[in-house]
């Protein structure tokens, strides 16, 4: 198993481009969540899903929409790129037994807007 | 508001010494706690976690202690190896309602040979 897989690695935007994030999970994995890391800061949940064609907000979800087709890929969108999205994008997914399952990391995309 | 906190950004330890790294919290909602370790470049993985009904977890060499009273819990490493140098981060949760994860700051742990 690949695990948990984000593309792309790095990227720099600039002020009002839009992009993608792409996350993909081959374990089965119906809960699929999309966290943020700024410098010197825990992470904190933009947005989740607990299965494909639902999806609902976390703590800092200004900026961004979600969509889950499919259950393997939980992309993030950023319409309107703002310095303040800088930061590294993780994306995670768990199974959905119980909430103490552990959660499963991909390895982040790094994301400069200037 | 960071309902998780880990107030030492760093910490230095020699190689076979304790390492103690601690995380309060203030949400009383929270009920299982978690730590996770991440290395450069690489997304966290989870270390070990306990429920609000115990006061200890251990796993070989790590052990986590959770003081409720206090909304206090600590991860001891014992004893350290250079390998345990890493980014350190506190988590919480509540097991009900979206059971969404709450992260602290992290701490830098950096294990002297």
């Amino acid at each position: 198993n690949a695990g948990v897989t984000q593309t792309p690695k790095f990227r720099i935007l600039k002020i009002g481009q839009s992009m993608t994030l792409q996350c993909a999970q081959d374990m089965n994995h119906n809960y699929m969540y999309w966290y943020r890391q700024d410098p010197g800061m825990g992470l904190k949940l933009i947005y989740y899903s607990v299965g494909a064609g639902i999806t609902d907000k976390g703590e800092v979800p200004n900026g961004y929409n979600v969509s889950r087709s499919t259950t393997e890929d939980f992309p993030l969108r950023l319409e309107l790129a703002a310095p303040s999205q800088t930061s590294v994008y993780f994306c995670a997914s768990r199974v959905s037994g119980t909430s103490t399952d552990t959660q499963y990391f991909g390895p982040g995309t790094r994301l400069t807007v200037l | 508001d960071q309902q998780v906190k880990q107030n030492s950004p760093s910490l230095s330890v020699q190689e076979g010494r304790i390492s103690i790294l601690n995380c309060d919290y203030t949400n009383s909602m929270f009920d299982y706690f978690l730590w996770y370790k991440k290395y450069p470049a690489e997304g966290p993985t989870f270390l070990i976690s306990i429920s609000s009904i115990k006061d200890k977890n251990e796993d070989g060499r790590f052990t986590v202690f959770l003081n409720k009273s206090a909304k206090h819990l600590s991860l001891h490493i014992v004893p350290s190896q250079p390998g345990d140098s890493a980014v350190y981060f506190c988590a919480a949760l509540t097991q009900t309602g979206a059971n969404n994860l709450f992260f602290g700051t992290g701490t830098r742990l950096t294990v002297i040979p």
